[in-house]
């Protein structure tokens, strides 16, 4: 079945550093990508999301891209703050499309 | 308007005990979602309710855990005679255009 694996943290940042968080998946057929973040005392949250090869998600100046020739979903941001501290997780459609499949999280803690 | 709600957000019962989760999520969405979000182990997918069809249940790790969803809207995951290992905390989240899902703020289960 489909499945994702993302880096394992925690990352620790100093404030105005680059951020990139890993992602690679195995998957049957052309699911949808997602980030999503759970900010500390709050519910998952949807970040960002891709449907199909190329396509380039981005929202709160965070971005990812669907690569498949290397089955990854790479978040990235140029300028992280205080503020993004939270742990994010990859995920994907499973491959009866009814349910996403969630990575373990990645702790992102930024300092000033 | 109101996002999805969970009760209660926390739950500590004894080991062999019965306990109830509850999950009301946005009105008019069709589809419903139960995940376990285990401490290191990321978000597992448990039950889904689309609708009127039959819930696919592929989730479910053992026949102590059951769903239902009542009158398309209101959900509740049950867990019979718990054991530690389900100590977790249970999110929900509710759909209207899948693959885009709304979390819950989630319950946290401890059982002693």
């Amino acid at each position: 079945g489909n499945s994702v694996t993302q880096m394992e943290g925690p990352v620790t940042l100093s404030e105005e550093a680059f951020l990139t968080i890993n992602c690679t998946y195995t998957a049957t057929g052309y699911p949808s990508l997602f980030w999503y973040v759970q900010y500390p005392g709050e519910g998952l949250q949807l970040l960002l999301k891709a449907t199909k090869a190329d396509d380039k998600g981005s929202n709160k100046g965070f971005e990812a891209t669907y690569r498949k020739e290397t089955t990854s979903f790479h978040l990235e941001k140029g300028s992280v703050q205080v503020s993004d501290s939270a742990v994010y997780f990859c995920a994907l459609t499973n491959q009866a499309g009814t349910a996403l499949i969630f990575g373990k999280g990645t702790t992102l803690s930024v300092s000033s | 308007g109101a996002g999805v709600s969970q009760s209660p957000s926390n739950k500590v019962t004894e080991k062999g005990k019965d306990v109830e989760l509850r999950c009301d999520p946005i009105s008019g969405h069709t589809a419903l979602y139960w995940y376990r979000q285990s401490l290191g182990q990321g978000l597992e997918f448990l039950i889904y309710f689309q609708g009127n069809s039959a819930p696919d249940k592929s989730g479910l790790p053992s026949d102590r855990f059951s769903a239902e969803r009542t009158g398309g809207s209101v959900s509740t995951l049950t867990i019979q005679r718990t054991q530690q290992e389900d100590s977790a905390v249970y999110l929900c989240a509710s759909s209207l255009d899948f693959p885009e899902q709304y979390f819950g703020p989630g319950t946290r289960l401890t059982v002693t």
